[in-house]
């Protein structure tokens, strides 16, 4: 049973550049979530993705975006990158109807410098 | 959601049990408690998920008191690898639009030879 993935592992980006991270839910799972964790910290919310819409997004700027594809995977965009957008991005893929535990993935390490 | 407060860290000797506690003073009614573990450069593993007394799986116990404003995870024999941060969290996942999981800074747990 494969649980989520994500790719790229790392990346570094220049500032002003975009940036596309990509996730693979759990085999089964509809629902695929978002998350910003910065060095020390807990992971913050983005948005939540389900049936290719997002239903739920977190006090982040429309820099970030994102998408969901009829397979269920996501992608994640970030334009104008900040260097204060360097973090571990965390996708999570769970069920609508339950239950409600989150699978998170490796996460990709981004460097803005 | 609920706001919760746990210890910033704790220290345990191997082979002791530990308890690391968290307060949820508004919790609602139809909340649950859930805990995860993070290790270093890692997406965060759920490990226990309660609504009220004792819950137990293979890996921890978790404990809620009557008013369920706070619980206790409780990690028998630990051992070196269980070094990480565990993260509380209190929500309402059976909302359709409350699947956001909100950490706090989590408590870093130090397993000691």
């Amino acid at each position: 049973d494969a649980g989520v993935t994500q790719s790229p592992t790392h990346l570094i980006k220049t500032r002003g550049q975009q940036v596309t991270l990509r996730c693979s839910p759990k085999s089964g799972h509809d629902t695929v979530s978002w998350y910003q964790q910065a060095l020390g910290q807990g992971p913050q919310f983005i948005f939540q993705y389900y049936e290719e819409e997002e239903r739920q997004r977190g006090n982040f700027p429309d820099r970030f975006s994102g998408h969901q594809f009829p397979n269920y995977s996501s992608e994640l965009n970030v334009n104008a990158l900040l260097l204060g957008d360097s973090a571990l991005y965390l996708c999570a893929s769970s069920l609508v109807q339950g239950p409600y535990e989150q699978y998170f993935g490796p996460g990709t390490r981004l460097t803005v410098t | 959601l609920a706001k919760t407060t746990q210890p910033i860290s704790m220290d345990s000797y191997e082979g002791q049990e530990v308890n690391i506690t968290c307060s949820h003073n508004n919790i609602a009614t139809n909340d649950y408690i859930t805990w995860y573990q993070q290790f270093p450069s890692q997406g965060p593993r759920f490990i226990i998920q309660g609504y009220k007394t004792k819950v137990t799986n293979e890996v921890a116990s978790l404990f809620i008191p009557a008013d369920r404003k706070s619980s206790t995870l409780s990690l028998p024999r630990v051992s070196l690898s269980d070094t990480a941060v565990y993260y509380c969290l209190v929500g309402d996942w059976r909302d359709n639009y409350g699947q956001n999981f909100v950490f706090g800074p989590g408590t870093r747990l130090s397993a000691l030879p």
